[in-house]
């Protein structure tokens, strides 16, 4: 079935520095996509979201693009900081509502002093 | 504070034996879902639900049941648990079809089955 998928499984960065994370989705009528951040012994946790009649979205050193035409989502983290560090889900929305999530694999950010 | 609470964090049990797994939320949620999630599968969806009374499939229900008596309950039960159900899981709510935001996720439930 058509799924969300991440190009790279771990990500390392420096502190200071900025970090982006990609997605691959495939499923051309998804129309809403979510960004979520998980921590060792928790729960996700939502980020930023951004709806597929916009191609850029930003929030708290946050940035979400959608690219469309390549089926492409990435979140952009301005000046990685150590709390940073987690791993990080794309998730797009099959249905019209929000009862039906498809995630990615996860990427692992990891953040260096 | 708003939040999705599971019931237990970990548990540890044995091939067969009966077991529920407690999800409540307090933010008054039309949405709740159940997912599972496995090194490298990502979450996976179990079962959701969209109101009292109405729950439907994910995209791995066998093995599962769920039940959805009161607003803001949304049990999972495993009848006969096996090995295979050895996993992390996420109990999720969300206002309804149409908010922004997506789901609030629990903290979890680590599952064993031995």
């Amino acid at each position: 079935g058509e799924s969300v998928g991440l190009h790279l499984p771990t990500l390392s960065v420096q502190e200071g520095d900025n970090s982006i994370i990609n997605c691959a989705y495939s499923n051309s009528a998804s129309d809403y996509f979510i960004w979520y951040k998980q921590e060792s012994g928790k729960g996700p946790q939502f980020i930023i979201d951004i709806r597929s009649n916009m191609d850029k979205r930003q929030g708290q050193r946050v940035t979400v693009l959608l690219n469309k035409t390549v089926k492409h989502l990435s979140l952009q983290i301005a000046a990685t900081q150590p709390g940073d560090s987690a791993v990080y889900f794309c998730a797009e929305n099959m249905a019209g509502g929000y009862n039906k999530l498809i995630f990615g694999a996860g990427t692992r950010l990891a953040v260096h002093p | 504070e708003a939040q999705v609470t599971q019931n237990p964090r970990y548990l540890i049990t044995v091939t067969g034996k009966k077991l529920t797994v407690t999800c409540s939320q307090n933010m008054n949620h039309e949405y709740m879902s159940w997912y599972r999630q496995d090194p490298g599968l990502g979450l996976r969806q179990i079962y959701y639900s969209m109101n009292v009374e109405v729950t439907d499939k994910g995209d791995v229900p066998e093995g599962y049941k769920v039940s959805r008596k009161e607003k803001r309950n949304f049990p999972l039960i495993l009848e006969s648990p096996s090995p295979n159900q050895t996993s992390l899981y996420f109990c999720a709510s969300s206002p309804g079809e149409g908010t922004i935001g997506g789901y609030t996720f629990g903290s979890g439930t680590r599952l064993t089955v031995v």
